[in-house]
């Protein structure tokens, strides 16, 4: 199937703790990008990557380090993790930057 | 800082009634407009994307656009019980895509 996939759909970790979340299109698009939905709903971009190069980097903690292997990947890795980090975190695609394709989000908590 | 605004809700219909749902946007540039939908955890899904003013019909779902008003709204003709979930308006300038906090809509059968 053609999709944004991410993993793991759901992570629970301890508060300093550093971990990682993968993200993967198969669409063949150019532009990828990290959204943080809080419990609020509210949806903010976080990162944007256009063929592995960053474009958008919204003001958020150096803690958070997006890497882009390939144009087809952007992984999220997150040290020294906080209870404020507790959300859901989106990967999304868009072929020209504008229409964005959704994966289906990982749900942090930390305790 | 660009702003996009949108009545939270819940607003509840019932079924076979037009859902409207409505989104203000502040800066005057902006160039693309969309509506996500998306279901409780579940990620947003494009439903509706709009570019000039006027309307655009899809299905049951029609965007209108008045870049004058810098007003976007999303109407839902014969309302469903399965279109129950939070639709959310986003708007394109130059980047980032902009969101608004989404309006939570009930589909009363």
């Amino acid at each position: 199937d053609t999709a944004v996939s991410q993993t793991p759909k759901y992570l629970v970790t301890q508060m300093g703790n550093d971990k990682s979340i993968k993200c993967e299109q198969n669409l063949g698009h150019d532009t990828m990008y990290w959204y943080k939905q809080d419990s609020k709903k509210f949806l903010k971009i976080m990162f944007s990557y256009n063929n592995k190069e960053l474009i958008i980097n919204e003001t958020v903690p150096n803690r958070f380090s997006p890497k882009s292997p390939d144009k087809a990947h952007l992984n999220l890795h997150i040290n020294s993790l906080e209870l404020g980090d507790s959300a859901v975190y989106f990967c999304a695609s868009s072929p020209e930057g504008v229409e964005q394709y959704f994966g289906p989000g990982t749900r942090l908590t930390v305790t | 800082q660009k702003e996009v605004e949108q009545n939270s809700g819940p607003l509840s219909v019932p079924e076979g009634a037009i859902a409207s749902l409505n989104c203000t946007y502040s800066d005057r540039g902006s160039q693309s407009f969309f509506w996500y939908r998306q279901y409780s955890g579940k990620s947003p899904e494009l439903i509706m994307s709009i570019y000039s003013n006027g309307d655009k019909e899809d299905g049951r779902f029609t965007a209108q656009l008045n870049k004058a008003s810098q007003y976007v709204s999303l109407l839902i003709r014969d309302s469903q019980p399965s279109d129950s979930a939070t639709y959310l308006c986003a708007v394109l300038s130059n980047t980032p895509l902009v969101f608004g906090k989404g309006t939570r809509l009930s589909v009363i059968a």
